[in-house]
């Protein structure tokens, strides 16, 4: 059965904290994607990785950075946390195909307060 | 650039209705498309995907989907609807040619209710 875990379903941090949000695959997947979710407004891609420690920007990068060290973990880092990257944060994988679908993870709600 | 639009945001039906959830997709390609589902606390999960092979695609929980090219729609629907599939539906497209294969394109998602 393929997973995609996340290292915190809830997390809890201040304004100005450094937060790490990890993800892990276990299906061998080229790409990996985090997202953000808020109501309304659907998934919004934050970053994408196709290949272990190669990255390329998403819709909404700005506070936010990633890193790929190995292909199965991809980490989410919000260097200076702020109120509104409260959201609930969504992890997902891919093999990087054109039909490919991605698999996602229960995702991380924050709320930074 | 590719979007996907989905027209209306709650949807709301009585048990046993037919399910009618809407996506229109603009791209001068016919790209691939999805439909996901994510119940409450959770990820998405895949309910079907169109890769061109057939035009009327089955997917889980007796959820089918049409892709109209001529209308630039893949709406997705169900006969009859079931309490267990109130959820938020999200329609998504990917691109077929170019690169980053595998990045796909989030509509807005969809709230259905089911009442009894």
């Amino acid at each position: 059965d393929v997973k995609v875990t996340q290292s915190s379903r809830y997390l809890v941090k201040r304004t100005g904290e450094k937060v790490f949000l990890e993800c892990v695959q276990d299906m061998d997947h080229e790409n990996m994607f985090w997202y953000r979710q808020d109501p309304g407004l659907g998934l919004r891609l934050i970053y994408f990785s196709y290949d272990v420690k190669m990255k390329e920007k998403g819709d909404i990068p700005e506070g936010y950075s990633v890193s790929r060290e190995k292909k199965e973990r991809f980490s989410l880092i919000l260097e200076s946390a702020s109120t509104n990257q409260t959201s609930m944060y969504l992890c997902a994988s891919s093999l990087s195909t054109p039909s490919a679908e991605q698999y996602f993870g229960p995702g991380t709600r924050l709320t930074v307060t | 650039a590719q979007s996907v639009t989905q027209l209306g945001s709650h949807v709301s039906v009585s048990e046993g209705a037919l399910v009618l959830l809407r996506c229109n997709y603009s791209s001068s390609v016919p790209p691939y498309l999805f439909w996901y589902v994510q119940y409450p606390n959770q990820g998405l999960q895949l309910l079907l995907k169109y890769t061109s092979a057939a035009t009327l695609v089955k997917g889980i929980n007796g959820f089918e989907a049409e892709f109209k090219k001529s209308e630039t729609s893949f709406h997705l629907t169900k006969p009859s609807a079931h309490m267990s599939d109130a959820a938020e539906y999200f329609c998504a497209g990917g691109r077929a040619g170019g690169t980053s294969y595998g990045k796909l394109t989030f509509g807005q998602g969809t709230i259905l209710t089911v009442h009894p």
